[in-house]
C-alpha cells in the first residue's frame, strides 16, 4: 500500500460528459502528480500542483483541468470527454521539497467512455 | 529534453535464470534515473534510483541497476528470476526543468518469467 488513494477505481460515462477524480496524497507529503496511462501513449504526464499551487504542466488538454485543495487533495477534471479519453488515470505524490526522491503511485481511476 | 528509451517491448527470461531489462538515456544535465514495476491493475511501485554515488544500485526485491555514464544507460538486472517478476517494468528520468521533481517514463517493458 503506497498510501496514496486515488476515487473511483472506475469509471464508465458517455462521449460529452464529465468526470471528476479523486485523490489522497500520502500523510505529508506536499506535491501530487497526475498521469495518464493509455496503450497508444505510454505514462503520459498532466500536470503538478505542491502545497495547492500548480508547479509544472505536462501535455494536459484544455478540457482536463486539477486543483489541490488546502488539505492537500488533489482533484482531476475532465469534460466534454471523448472515447480518446479512455484511460488509467494515476496520481502520485512526493515529499515536495525533496527533488531528488521517489513518486508514490495510487492504484489508478481507469475511465472507460462510451 | 529529458528522455528514456526502453528498446524492448518484451523481455521473456525462463525461472532462474539471470535477467536483463534496459534502458538507455538522454539529459542535458545530471541524470537522475529510477525504475518502476507495475503488476496487474495496480499502480506503479518504486524499485530503485540513481542519483549519485556507487554505479550499481541495489533496490527492492533483488532488483539492482548499473548505471553507465558513457553508454548513457540504466540497465535493471536480476541474478535469478522469478514467476512473480513477471509485470511491466518503467524506466524513468527526473525532469531538470523548473523545481519538479516529475519523472518522464519510457515506454515500458513487459518482462514474462517462464516456470
Amino acid at each position: 500500500d503506497s498510501g496514496v488513494t486515488q476515487t473511483p477505481k472506475h469509471l464508465i460515462t458517455a462521449t460529452g460528459q464529465r468526470v471528476t477524480l479523486r485523490c489522497s496524497p500520502r500523510s505529508g507529503d506536499l506535491s501530487v502528480y497526475w498521469y495518464q496511462q493509455s496503450l497508444d501513449q505510454g505514462l503520459q504526464f498532466l500536470i503538478q500542483y505542491y502545497n495547492g499551487e500548480e508547479r509544472a504542466k505536462g501535455n494536459i488538454l484544455e478540457r482536463f483541468s486539477a486543483q489541490q485543495f488546502p488539505d492537500l487533495h488533489s482533484e482531476l477534471n475532465l469534460s466534454s470527454l471523448e472515447l480518446g479519453d479512455s484511460a488509467l488515470y494515476f496520481c502520485a505524490s512526493s515529499v515536495g521539497g525533496d527533488l531528488t526522491g521517489e513518486l508514490f503511485f495510487g492504484e489508478g481511476s481507469r475511465l472507460t467512455v462510451l | 529534453a529529458q528522455s528514456v528509451a526502453q528498446p524492448e517491448d518484451q523481455v521473456n527470461v525462463a525461472e532462474g535464470n539471470p535477467l536483463t531489462v534496459k534502458c538507455t538515456y538522454s539529459v542535458s544535465g545530471n541524470p537522475y534515473l529510477f525504475w518502476y514495476v507495475q503488476y496487474p491493475n495496480r499502480g506503479l511501485q518504486f524499485l530503485l534510483k540513481y542519483i549519485t554515488g556507487d554505479n550499481l544500485v541495489k533496490g527492492s526485491y533483488g532488483f539492482e541497476a548499473e548505471f553507465n555514464k558513457s553508454q548513457t544507460s540504466f540497465h535493471l538486472k536480476k541474478p535469478s528470476a522469478l514467476v512473480s517478476d513477471s509485470a511491466l517494468y518503467f524506466c524513468a528520468v527526473r525532469d531538470w526543468g523548473g523545481a519538479t521533481n516529475k519523472l518522464i517514463f519510457g515506454t515500458g517493458t513487459l518482462l514474462a518469467v517462464q516456470p
